[in-house]
Order: C-alpha cells, then structure tokens, then sequence
C-alpha cells in the first residue's frame, strides 16, 4: 500500500544537527512532491518545507529558513531534512506528507498521505 | 499565532451537526484551494477534505466543505464518538516566497 515511514530522530543536544529521512512506498516517488510538517507537544500542526517531485523547486518556513535543508533521492524514494542549529523551540514530532497529484499548477494541492511521524527533541 | 484562524474548540450532541471555520486573507484561502485534515490522539492527520470541497474515497458524506472569498468551512453532520478530534484547514499563502500555512486547529468534542 501507499505508505511514507520517516526516521532519523531522536535527543539531540541544542546546536547540533539532526538528518530525519522520509521513505516512501507503493506509489511512483519522483512523480510527487513531499512536504515535512512538524508538531510540537500539545501543539498545531506547523509545516517545515517542500520539495517538488524533481528536486527543483523548494520553500521553508521562515521559522527554520537558513537552518534546515530539504533534499531527496528518488532513486532511493527518500525524502531527507537535513537540521542543523538546532533549538528547544524545534522539539517536535515530524511528520513528511505527500502531495495528493502528479501533476498541478497549485502549491495548495492537498497532503493524501502522511507518515507516521518520528519524534526530534532537542535539550541539553 | 497562526495565519489561518480556527475556533480552538466547538462541540454538540451525537446525532448533531457541527462547522468549523477558518479565516485567512486574499494570499491564502482568497487565493486558492483550501484541505481540511482530522487528527485523532496519538495519531497522524488525515486527509477529510481538498479542493475545497472534494472528499477522498472512504470519507463519508457526512463531512462537507465550503470556501466563500478568504474564508471556509468544514461541516460534520450526524456526529459520533468517533469524529472527536482535532481539525485543521490548510492551504499556500503566496507571500513572501509563499509557503504553506495551517489553522491553529479546532478540538471537536462529542457531548
């Protein structure tokens, strides 16, 4: 079945980096473009960045912009977040949702899949 | 604060009807299409509703949406236990370089 699994995370201390991966299944992984999206304890949902399905095209929250990259490897159908600097403030569970169509001229295309979320914490 | 507003909680009676609303401005939801996602606890969200008012296969027609200028709503009719959760509208805001923004999220509690 169609399905994203992210790992990487973990107890980090603040300042240092973390790289989170996002593998998916079951579907063509370089025809969509894959979102991270973070939740802090108790907290909204907060998207992170995009990547498009070819790598191209990216954008970031100004929250995490200069500090956190996003790439990815289609011939390994995996999505990265490379974190670096990071703050208390970035404590949360991440989460990497895919797109919902192949092809579309808006950025506002809904997230169908979401993976289960891996938990980053950042504290000394 | 988020830039999609959301009432931080609403609630009725099972068998009753519930809407959520969600504010932006003409650089988001006046701009484009508008998702609506369920969270229930512990667990990680899920598509209810894109393009505004389009539903996913498997989601019942008893969840509904709508967008009206910079401002849209999702409807539950015939609530049960089971819709407790949280909700969140979402949609790109061209701003900027444009990023994507999410409502603060709205809990639904089933009386």
């Amino acid at each position: 079945q169609v399905q994203l699994v992210e790992s990487g995370g973990g107890v980090v201390q603040p300042g240092r980096s973390l790289r989170l991966s996002c593998a998916g299944s079951g579907f063509t992984f370089s025809n969509y473009a894959i979102h991270w999206v973070r939740q802090a304890p108790g907290k909204g949902l907060e998207w992170v960045a995009v990547m498009s399905n070819d790598g191209n095209n990216k954008y970031y929250a100004d929250s995490v912009k200069g500090r956190f990259t996003i790439s990815r490897d289609n011939s390994k159908n995996t999505l990265y977040l490379q974190m670096n600097s990071l703050r208390a403030e970035d404590t949360a569970v991440y989460y990497c949702a895919k797109r919902r169509t192949v092809i579309s001229s808006s950025w506002a295309d809904a997230f169908d899949i979401w993976g289960q979320g891996t938990m980053v914490t950042v504290s000394s | 604060q988020s830039v999609l507003t959301q009432p931080p909680s609403v609630s009725a009676a099972p068998g009753q009807k519930v809407t959520i609303s969600c504010s932006g401005s003409s650089s988001n939801i006046g701009n484009d299409y508008v998702s609506w996602y369920q969270q229930l606890p512990g667990t990680a969200p899920k598509l209810l509703i894109y393009d505004n008012n389009k539903r996913p296969s498997g989601i019942p027609d008893r969840f509904s949406g709508s967008k009206s200028g910079t401002s849209a709503t999702l409807g539950i009719t015939g609530l049960q236990t089971g819709d407790e959760a949280d909700y969140y509208c979402g949609t790109w805001d061209i701003s900027l370089s444009g990023h994507w923004v999410f409502g603060g999220g709205t809990k639904l509690t089933v009386l």
